[in-house]
């Protein structure tokens, strides 16, 4: 079983609509990143947590550290909001990944 | 500021061929990764330093060298490429273990 896991695997959203990708881990953790990996190929990352909920502009990132669980929602949602979108922790040194959400979203 | 740069962006090899995968950053970040994105499985470790002069494998380190001389670059070498290391590979680094995640544009390697 893998170390992280996220779901849906796939997401189609309509324009405007909330959007929620969840990831579930079974390591301890020392944090909890979002990345957003685009159509092109690049790699960036949204957030970083180890606790709580961080906010930036239409993406929200909460973690529940005792659950061993993080969210990741858009609100109001965009075309350009279409990307694979990858959980990833950090048990010690290395990062471990989980095999991302392709969310597509239409006008 | 360059960021992470990795070249060549892409690359295609013949079985049994050497090559090696560059990494730099001008960051002066301590810590440094190569990854492999395979379609369905996600990114997985292949080596990683946490400073220069070391080193250490991570999640699928076979058929792969890497070595840190110096903090700006952390080449990856496939010494004998085969077929199932066809994949794209990304280069990050971070200041320290819990920190931000940057990461390079990718290098799409094909092994024929």
């Amino acid at each position: 079983k893998n170390e992280v896991e996220q779901s849906p695997q796939n997401l189609t959203a309509q324009e405007g609509e909330f959007i929620t990708i969840n990831c579930s881990y079974s390591v301890g953790i020392s944090a909890l990143h979002w990345l957003q990996q685009h159509p092109g190929g690049g790699i960036v990352s949204l957030f970083m947590l180890s606790s709580g909920k961080k906010k930036h502009g239409r993406l929200i990132a909460t973690i529940n550290i005792q659950e061993k669980h993080s969210s990741l929602h858009i609100t109001a949602s965009h075309p350009r909001d279409s990307a694979v979108y990858i959980c990833a922790v950090i048990p010690n040194n290395d990062m471990r990944f989980g095999a991302g959400t392709r969310l597509t979203v239409k006008p | 500021n360059a960021g992470v740069t990795q070249t060549p962006k892409f690359q295609v090899l013949k079985t049994g061929q050497s090559m090696t995968l560059q990494c730099a950053q001008d960051m002066n970040h301590e810590y440094m990764s190569w990854y492999r994105q395979d379609p369905g499985m996600g990114l997985r470790l292949i080596h990683y330093s946490v400073g220069a002069g070391i080193t250490d494998q991570g999640e699928v380190p076979n058929g792969y060298n890497v070595s840190r001389s110096t903090t700006e670059d952390f080449p990856l070498r496939l010494l004998s490429a085969a077929p199932s290391q066809t994949s794209v590979y990304f280069c990050a680094t971070r200041r320290t273990s819990g920190s931000e995640q940057f990461f390079g544009p990718g290098t799409r390697l094909t092994v024929l």
